[in-house]
């Protein structure tokens, strides 16, 4: 059975600082992961989604990596601003479903 | 363009009480889903579509049943709501199971 674990929970990070987000699943067989943003009380945002067959994404100040192999990705977001505080989900599709982690909850303060 | 819309906003039901969440889309796409979101358990998925006229159950269906008569409704029903089914209801749609999923902005239910 897939599992989707993120670490940390949660952070805080000053602005201005170049941070990452971890995402780790158990099932290398994916077709591919999606990395979302949630903000408090509103639903999903798509940000970036990696095929299978690709190693990275980017967008913007976003970018994200895919290692298949050893079931983790990355998200990185350059150059954090106030903004950027929300939750992020990483999802992983194995099969006909999509495998959410819980989630990290940053914080960037002025 | 609205995207996905989900009716209503916010429900409080008592124990045993029926209703029914509706999701639209106007991305004319063919697959939708109803997830849950609970603190703690990340988002699951209850029951989703791959087209008009079709069901099938996700990772959580008990206590729940869908229908998709039009292409761009897919409503999910609590025929006897229960306290484990206060949560945050997302509906979200794709136009193919490789593609990216976009949300709705959420239905908060509360059972007491």
């Amino acid at each position: 059975k897939q599992e989707v674990t993120q670490i940390p929970a949660a952070l805080s990070v000053p602005e201005g600082e170049n941070l990452v987000l971890n995402c780790s699943f158990t099932d290398s067989a994916i077709y591919n992961l999606q990395w979302f943003r949630q903000d408090p009380g509103k639903g999903l945002t798509s940000l970036l989604l990696i095929q299978s067959s690709q190693r990275e994404q980017t967008s913007g100040r976003l970018n994200a990596s895919l290692d298949k192999s050893s079931g983790r990705s990355t998200l990185y977001i350059a150059a954090s601003q106030p903004g950027d505080s929300a939750t992020y989900l990483c999802a992983v599709r194995s099969t006909d479903k999509l495998i959410f982690g819980t989630g990290t909850r940053l914080q960037v303060f002025p | 363009n609205a995207g996905v819309t989900q009716t209503p906003k916010f429900r409080v039901l008592k124990t045993g009480q029926s209703m029914t969440l509706l999701c639209a889309q106007d991305m004319n796409h063919e697959y939708m889903y109803w997830y849950r979101q609970d603190p703690g358990m990340g988002l699951r998925l209850i029951h989703y579509s791959v087209g008009e006229g079709t069901t099938a159950k996700g990772e959580v269906p008990d206590g729940y049943n869908v229908s998709r008569l039009k292409k761009q409704n897919f409503l999910l029903g609590l025929e006897s709501a229960a306290p484990s089914q206060t949560s945050v209801y997302f509906c979200a749609s794709s136009s193919g199971l490789a593609n990216t999923q976009y949300f709705g902005p959420g239905t908060r239910l509360t059972v007491l």
